[in-house]
């Protein structure tokens, strides 16, 4: 089946330390990949996204690469803020198909 | 361009009580989802609309949850009779539909608790 597999959570860092949220996922197709974030009491918003193999989405200083052969689709960010402080969830659809499957999403807690 | 509203934003009921959330989607969204987010967990699809059909209920809990979408623009997501394990968030999402790898956008949610 498809599904995506996230890092535990919660991470915790510094003001402008260096992240990295793992993400791996099993598809049956061809998969899209995105990144939404979740903050305190508001909805998902998109982060970012890449709909072929080696694509590079990025947004807001955000990056994740999509590599089909270990497929995954890590989010990356060079220096957090405390406004990054968030859940943040990996997805995936597949072609054909409409729907959006989640990880179980990955709190990151950023300290001054 | 507006967003996808939902409302209420927050309800808490006695269980064995109902609960109906309504959503209106992007003007022009074909495609309309429920997603329920239970605490701690990624959202999982309830549902999912095409225009005013269901594409998905799969994962719908038939003998307690509904939903519909008459016209095909808003949508009515109903719980009844709710149960302590349905506290959670239920998110409404709808996408263009012209193409699979379009972006969905989310709602901000309505947040039960069933006490």
């Amino acid at each position: 089946g498809n599904s995506v597999t996230q890092m535990e959570g919660p991470v915790t860092l510094s003001e402008e330390a260096f992240l990295t949220i793992n993400c791996t996922y099993t598809a049956t197709g061809y998969p899209s990949l995105f990144w939404y974030v979740q903050y305190p009491g508001e909805g998902l918003q998109l982060l970012l996204k890449a709909t072929k193999a080696d694509d590079k989405g990025s947004n807001k200083g955000f990056e994740a690469t999509y590599r089909k052969e270990t497929t995954s689709f890590h989010l990356e960010k060079g220096s957090v803020q405390v406004s990054d402080s968030a859940v943040y969830f990996c997805a995936l659809t597949i072609t054909g198909f409409q729907k959006l499957v989640f990880g179980t999403g990955t709190r990151l807690l950023v300290s001054p | 361009e507006a967003g996808v509203a939902q409302s209420p934003r927050y309800k808490i009921i006695e269980k064995r009580q109902s609960v109906a959330f309504w959503c209106n989607p992007i003007s022009g969204h074909a495609t309309l989802y429920w997603y329920q987010q239970i605490l701690g967990q990624g959202p999982k699809l309830l549902i999912q609309f095409q225009n005013n059909g269901v594409v998905d209920d799969s994962q719908l809990p038939k003998d307690r949850f509904s939903a519909e979408r008459l016209k095909g623009v808003d949508s009515t997501l109903k719980i009844q009779p709710a149960k302590l394990e349905d506290s959670a968030v239920y998110l409404c999402a709808s996408r263009p539909g012209g193409s699979w790898s379009d972006t969905i956008y989310f709602g901000e949610g309505s947040w039960l608790t069933v006490v």
